[in-house]
């Protein structure tokens, strides 16, 4: 059964541009979670998705950040415009619909320039 | 919301030494999770341990939930434990985890 699926791993985009971070759960696992890194700190909660709903959204900043998780295929991070403190990494988790128990991909580590 | 307090801050050990780490929380929970950060990064699942006491080779844990801590236990430190250790917690009726600032260690050959 394969982890938590993140894609890309690092991901370099210019001021201005746009980010898309992907998050494939585990299998079973209908449960998405984003937690944010920034440099020498701890994870922060972003977002918890579930299929086709976002359940709590309260730790995303307002502006630029969105967040989504289909019917059909990985969930999606999506910065626009981004800035230099938007430089990151940018960890998906996910549980399944009767446990608690969060399992963390690997991170996509964005960096802006 | 929720407080996550960690212990020590940082530690450093001589290869062999045991180590143990500790997690102060605010609130009654319904999940922690102990978690080690790589020197690269990575986040590796340690323990889910809401409550009682777990063990897995030279590590183990004990969450007392009434009392609000949690302890990870190390022992035998090796070189390859080096990294950061993060404790994490969902309080009753959320739906997020909550990072402790960590702990962070290095153990000298």
């Amino acid at each position: 059964n394969a982890g938590v699926m993140q894609n890309p791993r690092h991901l370099v985009r210019r001021r201005g541009q746009e980010a898309r971070l992907r998050c494939s759960p585990m299998k079973g696992h209908s449960h998405v979670y984003w937690y944010r890194q920034l440099p020498e700190e701890g994870l922060k909660f972003m977002v918890y998705l579930q299929k086709e709903n976002i359940i709590d959204e309260s730790g995303m900043p307002k502006e630029r950040f969105s967040a989504e998780f289909p019917k059909e295929g990985p969930s999606i991070l999506r910065i626009q415009q981004v800035v230099r403190g938007d430089s990151a990494a940018y960890f998906c988790a996910s549980s399944p619909p009767s446990g608690r128990e969060q399992y963390f991909g690997p991170g996509t580590r964005l960096t802006v320039t | 919301g929720i407080q996550v307090e960690q212990s020590p801050p940082d530690l450093i050990l001589q290869e062999g030494a045991n180590s143990t780490l500790r997690c102060n929380f605010s609130d009654s929970v319904n999940n922690l999770q102990w978690f080690h950060q790589n020197p690269w990064g990575q986040l590796i699942n340690l323990f889910y341990i809401p409550s009682g006491t777990k063990q897995n080779g030279r590590l183990s844990a004990t969450t007392v939930a009434t009392e609000r801590y949690s302890l990870l236990y190390i022992s035998s430190s090796q070189t390859t434990d080096s990294g950061v250790y993060f404790c994490a917690v969902e309080r009753i009726g959320g739906s997020r985890l909550t990072f402790g600032e960590g702990t962070q260690l290095t153990v000298n050959p």
